[in-house]
Order: structure tokens, then C-alpha cells, then sequence
């Protein structure tokens, strides 16, 4: 069975300082990652996802993703943190042999302070 | 504008009457899905549709039925809801099954009491 762990449940950051929101996962097979951020009482948005090729992707709002296959990780990244960050983000993994069935992290809730 | 929209955004319900929450997209896409979402477990799927009149269990399917009859549209149905169903419900869509990017819905609240 294929997993996702976002081993924080909050980030805290002060805005124009970078941020990490880690992200491990468990599949069988070469796996599609993906970040999607919630902002409150809205729906979630797609940020970037990891297919394949180079291991660091871009993705929206700047933000930006690496994928470790060493270390099973695909933490999320951003250079400089904007108070606007602050949203729920979830990390989430659909190993290529597990059909469509696309699994979700806990969420890690970041925190941006001026 | 693109979008997949869910009726109703809130709703408090007594245990046992049955609800409908209704799910659209406008993008002519193959596949929906409904989520849930509960404090510490992420999303986990019920039930997604790889296109009309095909319909499949996700991780957490009992007490929810599902239909697609139409392409656009892709009801939950909650034939006699339970108190452990209190959640948040997600519908997305996406063009294809093996699609990788999912277009989410803005929620649904529901309360059962």
C-alpha cells in the first residue's frame, strides 16, 4: 500500500525568510508526487507535481519541490516566504502501478509572520 | 471558467435522513472523484468514476453511494448518514484516469447529528 507522512502538523516562518514543509512516501514502483495548497474555506489548488526527469520542479506562487528517491522525499520549498503562504498544504503521491488512486499527506499548516 | 462546483457548501443533517450533495464540472473531463477530509488523515477517496456509468470504491466507501449518469455530473449520495460522517467533501475532476493534475472543488461541510 502506498503512503504519505508530512511529519509536521504546523511550519512557522517569518516572511522573507525560506521555508521548507517536509514530505516522506511509501509506494510500490516509480512514484508521481504532487503539492497542493488549502486556503481557508476554499478548495485544494494543484502547486507542482514530480513525473519524472530533473529532480527539482517548479511550481506556482514560486514555490518549488525536490525529489530525493535515496530518501523516499519530495519536500517543498520556497526561497522567500510571503505572509499570503499561510495555508494548509498537502502532499500527496500515486504510485504508477496503483492505478488512479492518488494518496494524501496528513497536511502541514504554514504559518507566515511579518 | 473552469471550474467543478458542490451543492450544497453546508448542511447539518439528523442521523438517518438522506442526503444528496451534488457535484458539476465544466471541463468535460473523464474522470470525478469524492473525498473526505478529517483533521490528521489528509484526504482519503470514497468513490471515483473513470467516465460514464462507471463507477469504482476508493479507501473509504461504506455509507456512501455514487452515480454518473451524465458526463458533467457526480452526486454523493448519503442514503442514512451517521454521526462518523461529520466531515469535509471534496469532488474533483481531472481530463483522464491517468491525468495527473486534479481540479478540486471549493468543499461541502456536512454535520450529522
Amino acid at each position: 500500500a502506498q503512503s504519505v507522512a508530512q511529519p509536521e502538523d504546523q511550519v512557522n516562518v517569518a516572511e522573507g525568510n525560506p521555508l521548507t514543509v517536509k514530505c516522506t512516501y511509501s509506494v510500490s514502483g516509480n512514484p508521481y508526487l504532487f503539492w497542493y495548497v488549502q486556503y481557508p474555506n476554499r478548495g485544494l489548488q494543484f502547486l507542482l507535481k514530480y513525473i519524472t526527469g530533473d529532480n527539482l520542479v517548479k511550481g506556482s506562487y514560486g514555490f518549488e519541490a525536490e525529489f530525493n528517491k535515496s530518501q523516499t522525499s519530495f519536500h517543498l520549498k520556497k526561497p522567500s516566504a510571503l505572509v499570503s503562504d499561510s495555508a494548509l498544504y498537502f502532499c500527496a503521491v500515486n504510485g504508477n502501478n496503483a492505478g488512479n488512486m492518488l494518496t494524501f499527506g496528513g497536511g502541514t499548516r504554514l504559518m507566515v509572520k511579518p | 471558467e473552469a471550474q467543478v462546483t458542490q451543492n450544497p457548501r453546508y448542511l447539518i443533517t439528523v442521523t438517518g435522513k438522506k442526503l444528496t450533495v451534488t457535484c458539476s464540472q465544466n471541463m468535460n473531463h473523464e474522470y470525478m472523484s469524492w473525498y473526505r477530509q478529517d483533521p490528521g488523515l489528509g484526504l482519503r477517496q470514497i468513490y471515483y468514476s473513470m467516465n460514464v456509468e462507471v463507477t469504482d470504491k476508493g479507501d473509504v466507501p461504506e455509507g456512501y453511494k455514487v452515480s454518473r449518469k451524465e458526463k458533467r455530473n457526480f452526486p454523493l449520495i448519503l442514503e442514512s448518514p451517521s454521526p462518523n460522517q461529520t466531515s469535509l467533501y471534496f469532488c474533483a475532476s481531472k481530463r483522464r484516469m491517468d491525468s495527473y493534475e486534479q481540479y478540486f472543488g471549493p468543499g461541502t461541510r456536512l454535520t450529522v447529528t
